[in-house]
């Protein structure tokens, strides 16, 4: 059974730092990670996508890495800014036979980053 | 392209009666998946829908239910609810079970 961990819980940091954001995962047979950003009361918003035959990706100002041999995930925020602030979750999908991934994410307890003027 | 729908926003049932959330995926998207968030347990997996048809289910009871018609569209269920299914109920949508998009979700209260 797939288990997701997320450290740390919470973060705290001033305006213009780089942070990093971890994620571990019990199964290496993970297919796909995915990283998403929530807003109090709201959905998820899909950040990255990092499939299985890559290592990693970027968007802007952030980059995400995908490590099946060790079972981790990181996520890079360069410069934060006050509107980075939200919970941040990983999530790890499952390899189906054809090689694409079921639609069944197993997610993280997320890492709520907050980020002071 | 318009997102991920979902209605209603917000919910306030009593114990006992049922409710049906529904889920209208990405224009072109066929799998369509549903989970529950709450702050004890976090997001969990309740199922996906691939044409139609279940192709993975979570650890839920049976009280829990799904279908998706043929234009992609979902519906889920819960029948007899209880105190602790009050909770955030999201769906996403895929094309072919890649990169996931989620609704804005709906608000369970049960009462």
């Amino acid at each position: 059974k797939q288990e997701v961990t997320q450290i740390p819980a919470a973060l705290s940091v001033p305006e213009g730092e780089n942070l990093v954001l971890n994620c571990s995962f019990t199964d290496s047979a993970i297919y796909n990670l995915q990283w998403f950003r929530q807003d109090p009361g709201k959905g998820l918003t899909s950040l990255l996508l990092i499939q299985s035959s890559q290592r990693e990706q970027t968007s802007g100002r952030l980059n995400a890495s995908l490590d099946k041999s060790s079972g981790r995930s990181t996520l890079y925020i360069a410069a934060s800014q006050p509107g980075d602030s939200a919970t941040y979750l990983c999530a790890g999908a499952p390899r189906r036979a054809g090689g694409t991934s079921y639609g069944k994410l197993t997610f993280g307890q997320g890492t709520i980053l907050t980020v002071h003027p | 392209k318009a997102g991920v729908t979902q209605t209603p926003r917000y919910l306030i049932k009593t114990r006992g009666q049922q409710v049906t959330l529904s889920c209208s995926p990405i224009s072109g998207h066929r799998s369509v998946s549903w989970y529950q968030q709450t702050p004890g347990q976090g997001l969990q997996f309740l199922f996906e829908y691939f044409s139609e048809t279940q192709r993975n289910k979570g650890n839920f009871p049976g009280r829990f239910s799904g279908r998706q018609f043929s234009n992609s569209r979902s519906e889920m269920n819960v029948s007899t609810l209880e105190l602790g299914d009050s909770a955030l109920y999201l769906c996403a949508s895929s094309l072919y079970s890649g990169e996931q998009f989620f609704g804005p979700g709906t608000r369970l209260t049960v009462l």
